[in-house]
């Protein structure tokens, strides 16, 4: 099945740096990859996604880069704020239509900390 | 308002009891998750649901159980065959089933088995 390897586990940016949190996945039939912030006792909303036809999505703040040849996607968060302090999740899926193949595999997730 | 909600928000239990869990969502999303989330790791799935009366085991389904009787709930049962039943359990629904779409997450319970 598939895997998902997120790193850092934790990362600490001031205020106003950018932050940059990376994903890797195993199953090269995975063409879906969502990022998801969670916040203290909540349950994780999604911020950003990229389906595999895109190299990046951008939004605002937040952009998603995928490399499928590697294997790879990340998260990038500019001008970061203090409310951006959270935990992070990607996520990879196969998304066909074949029954079951939408199920979302979730990294590690990586606790970001912003400093003021 | 439209979402999801899981109650209630924290459940305490002793050990060897069985405990459901709720989930109903208003939404009129035709597939519903249930994951677990310990400490310092991601989410695992026990088990999905993508029609009424339909559900399938995820990656740890071992000591639960499931029901879709109904398209707006998906409860869960942790029984007393759950070795680590201490976690945070989150409810999540998606618009249609076989196609990538996003996956909303309910509030979540935590659950403490002593």
């Amino acid at each position: 099945g598939e895997n998902v390897e997120q790193h850092p586990s934790t990362l600490s940016v001031q205020e106003g740096d950018s932050a940059v949190i990376k994903c890797t996945y195993s199953d090269s039939a995975s063409n879906y990859f969502p990022w998801y912030k969670q916040e203290l006792g909540k349950g994780p909303q999604l911020i950003i996604d990229i389906r595999s036809n895109v190299g990046e999505k951008k939004d605002q703040r937040i952009a998603v880069t995928l490399n499928k040849t590697a294997k790879h996607f990340s998260l990038h968060i500019t001008e970061t704020q203090p409310e951006d302090s959270a935990v992070y999740f990607c996520a990879a899926s196969m998304g066909s239509s074949s029954f079951g193949n939408e199920k979302l595999t979730f990294g590690t997730g990586t606790r970001l900390t912003i400093i003021p | 308002d439209g979402g999801i909600t899981q109650s209630p928000k924290y459940l305490f239990r002793k050990e060897g009891q069985n405990v459901t869990l709720s989930c109903e969502q208003n939404l009129n999303h035709d597939a519903m998750y249930w994951y677990r989330q310990d400490p310092g790791q991601g989410l695992r799935l026990i088990y999905y649901s993508q029609i009424v009366n339909d559900f399938q085991k995820g990656d740890i389904a071992e000591g639960y159980s499931v029901s879709r009787e109904k398209k707006e709930s998906f409860p869960l049962t942790v029984t007393s065959a759950q070795k680590n039943p201490t976690a945070f359990y989150l409810c999540a629904s998606s618009r249609e089933t076989g196609t990538p779409y996003e996956q909303y997450f309910g509030p979540g319970t935590r659950l403490t088995v002593t």
